[in-house]
């Protein structure tokens, strides 16, 4: 079965670096979308990227964050200065098509930790 | 989108069913109730979703009320394997999922 995968599963950065997280969606889908889960807490919306563009952005996607889709394959995820607050584990997914309901795949989720 | 109250924790015996409730009294007529779950720290995955019928598929069956304020999610014959945080989604389209703190099941042998 299709999966989205996640590289790399643990990344350890300084406060103040720059961090690209990086995500393969499953093939045929069109439709990518960013969360972060802090530990113990719930699973948040980041960011949702269709054509080559943001659909949709959270409060927490701020200046500091972007995505793009640099090849035909992968799908990134971008913190330009870490804080110690951007540690979390952080889940790419993608789905099908928005015209009717399509279920999203969750990757297995990359763990940043900023020190 | 709507707000969904799911119970914190409950526990299931291993081989019964698992009835998992979800109150979302301010559902909009157009909204859908979606269910994911989340396994030890990794990904969410899709269960099930619904609008007004009832639906199954291969994971579970979920029963939505005639109103549509509430919902339960039924997992026929609950395995080890299925202990995990359950969430109720409300929302129009499935772009943005609003996850909750979701309910923890542990499945006992």
């Amino acid at each position: 079965e299709p999966e989205v995968t996640q590289t790399p599963s643990h990344q350890v950065t300084q406060m103040g670096q720059e961090v690209i997280l990086r995500c393969v969606p499953i093939s045929n889908h069109l439709y990518f979308y960013w969360y972060r889960q802090i530990l113990g807490q719930k699973v948040e919306f980041l960011v949702s990227f269709y054509n080559n563009e943001i659909s949709e952005k959270s409060e927490i996607f701020d200046d500091q964050f972007s995505v793009e889709r640099p090849d035909g394959s992968n799908f990134t995820l971008k913190i330009r200065s870490t804080k110690l607050e951007d540690s979390a584990m952080y889940f790419c997914a993608s789905s099908e098509l928005l015209a009717e309901f399509y279920e999203q795949y969750f990757g297995p989720g990359t763990r940043l930790t900023v020190t | 989108d709507a707000k969904t109250t799911q119970p914190t924790s409950m526990d299931c015996a291993e081989g019964r069913a698992a009835n998992l409730p979800c109150n979302h009294s301010t559902i909009s007529g157009n909204e859908y109730v979606y269910w994911y779950r989340q396994i030890h720290s990794q990904g969410p995955q899709y269960i099930i979703h619904g609008l007004k019928n009832n639906e199954t598929n291969e994971m579970a069956s979920l029963i939505i009320t005639e109103d549509r304020k509430s919902s339960t999610l039924i997992l026929p014959h609950a395995t080890l394997r299925d202990t995990a945080v359950y969430y109720c989604i409300v929302g129009l389209d499935d772009y943005k999922l609003s996850f909750g703190a979701g309910t923890t099941v542990t499945v006992r042998a």
